[in-house]
């Protein structure tokens, strides 16, 4: 079975720019689950999605969004990128209760400039 | 105060030698919890997933859930260079879908 497979993997943008990233969860797995790590703050939660609604944010501010579609496929959106936006964006996906495990794709490692 | 706490190291030991990484949390209504390694430049990969208290182990991994303490850990038998990665603690409440991970901690095993 294909593990979760995020793209693009690497990715440059400017200040003021925004960006979209994409995220495909393994066969089966209703729930994405997207997060941001960086050196200082660690891994942290962004938003959850099942069967394409937004179940769970984190504190994270309105810049960040995302979406889910009908199979199971999610995009997250950075619009008007900051330098602290530089980051690996990794997506995990599970079948979709909160007993279930989550599994992680390898990330989108995301440089603003 | 984080509600997972967890030393970054790093942590260094000989090949062979059994490691201890650990774990602490505030909030008791977190029941699953979870431990990934993560290579550099890769995903966290689940290496061992309890809900309960008491131990769980998977050839040379054991997770050890103290929860009365709020404590967990993950021992590594006769470890390896190619153990040699951070891990991370995890955890959820039965109510959301919101997983908190601790800082993570560096491992280096030298051969």
């Amino acid at each position: 079975k294909a593990g979760v497979t995020q793209t693009p993997r690497y990715l440059i943008k400017t200040r003021g720019q925004q960006v979209t990233l994409s995220c495909s969860p393994i066969s089966g797995h209703r729930s994405v689950s997207w997060y941001q790590q960086t050196p200082g703050q660690g891994l942290q939660f962004l938003f959850e999605y099942f069967s394409e609604t937004q179940r769970n944010k984190g504190n994270f501010p309105g810049r960040f969004s995302g979406r889910q579609f009908s199979n199971s496929r999610s995009e997250m959106n950075v619009s008007t990128l900051e330098l602290g936006d530089s980051a690996l964006y990794l997506c995990a996906s599970s079948l979709g209760t909160v007993r279930d495990e989550q599994y992680f794709g390898p990330g989108t490692r995301l440089t603003v400039t | 105060q984080k509600e997972v706490e967890q030393d970054p190291g790093p942590l260094s030991v000989p090949e062979g030698a059994i490691v201890s990484l650990n774990c602490t949390y505030s909030n008791s209504a977190f029941q699953y919890f979870m431990w990934y390694r993560q290579y550099s430049r890769k995903g966290p990969e689940l290496l061992m997933y309890t809900y309960s208290s008491g131990n769980k182990e998977d050839g040379r991994f054991t997770a050890q859930v103290d929860k009365s303490s709020k404590y967990i850990s993950l021992f590594i038998r006769d470890s390896q260079p190619s153990d040699s990665a951070t891990y991370l603690c995890a955890m959820r409440t039965t109510g959301g879908f919101k997983t908190i991970f601790g800082a993570g901690t560096r491992l280096f095993v030298k051969a």
